[in-house]
């Protein structure tokens, strides 16, 4: 089946403008996650939903980043007026609801979208 | 504060060598460990492990856990061209973000 999928690949942006990424999960998966990768580093948190709420947005890094998911599917991650310190590959993980029973923490990442802010 | 960490950092090896990456963590609620592949931006999933002492194995590729040292390894025997990439490890407590390490990037030089 079709995995998790990101647009844009890539966002080149100038600084202060406002942006718009979409991450889109496997079909089933209610839980999305949001991470942020720079150069050199491993995946780091940003926000996490279970079905349409937002579970946990603690590494959101500050109130110009907000995310959504209004149906239960499709995430948006929006970042307000860039700084050139956004730069990074954005990239998007689904993974199954916990089930009785069942460890479901292994999570599906998409491509990411590397945004550039000049 | 949770943390991963990964070892080493980098590492180039000709193709043919083993190679044993390694991964250690400190978690406030543990509940799995995962490794996965990272090529170009996607990290795509190879291992997730639950309890200490048994193997997975996929190929050339094996990994093991230890809760009690709180660490685990990943093996690649007879290492090919294709399987430079950084490889990165991550902490899992039930549908909760995943805390990574920073990976380790490995080179398989012809």
């Amino acid at each position: 089946g079709a995995g998790v999928s990101q647009t844009p690949s890539n966002k080149v942006t100038e600084k202060g403008k406002y942006v718009e990424l979409r991450c889109d999960p496997i079909s089933g998966h209610t839980a999305l996650y949001w991470y942020r990768q720079s150069l050199g580093q491993g995946p780091e948190f940003l926000i996490y939903f279970q079905g349409t709420g937002a579970a946990d947005d603690s590494g959101l890094p500050n109130d110009r980043f907000f995310a959504v998911r209004p149906e239960g599917s499709v995430s948006t991650l929006k970042i307000q007026r860039t700084e050139r310190g956004d730069s990074a590959v954005y990239l998007c993980a689904s993974s199954l609801s916990q089930r009785e029973g069942l460890i479901t923490d292994t999570q599906y990442f998409g491509p990411g979208t590397r945004l550039t802010v000049l | 504060e949770d943390k991963v960490v990964q070892s080493p950092l980098s590492l180039v090896v000709h193709e043919g060598d083993t190679v044993t990456l390694n991964c250690s963590y400190e978690v406030t609620n543990f509940r799995s460990l995962l490794w996965y592949k990272q090529e170009k931006k996607a990290p795509t999933f190879l291992f997730m492990l639950t309890s200490s002492g048994i193997e997975k194995k996929s190929g050339r590729l094996s990994s093991i856990l230890d809760k009690k040292e709180l660490f685990s390894i990943l093996n690649i025997t007879a290492t090919q061209t294709g399987d430079s990439a950084i490889y990165l490890c991550a902490v899992g407590s039930g549908n909760t973000p995943l805390v990574f390490g920073k990976g380790t990037r490995l080179s398989v030089i012809a």
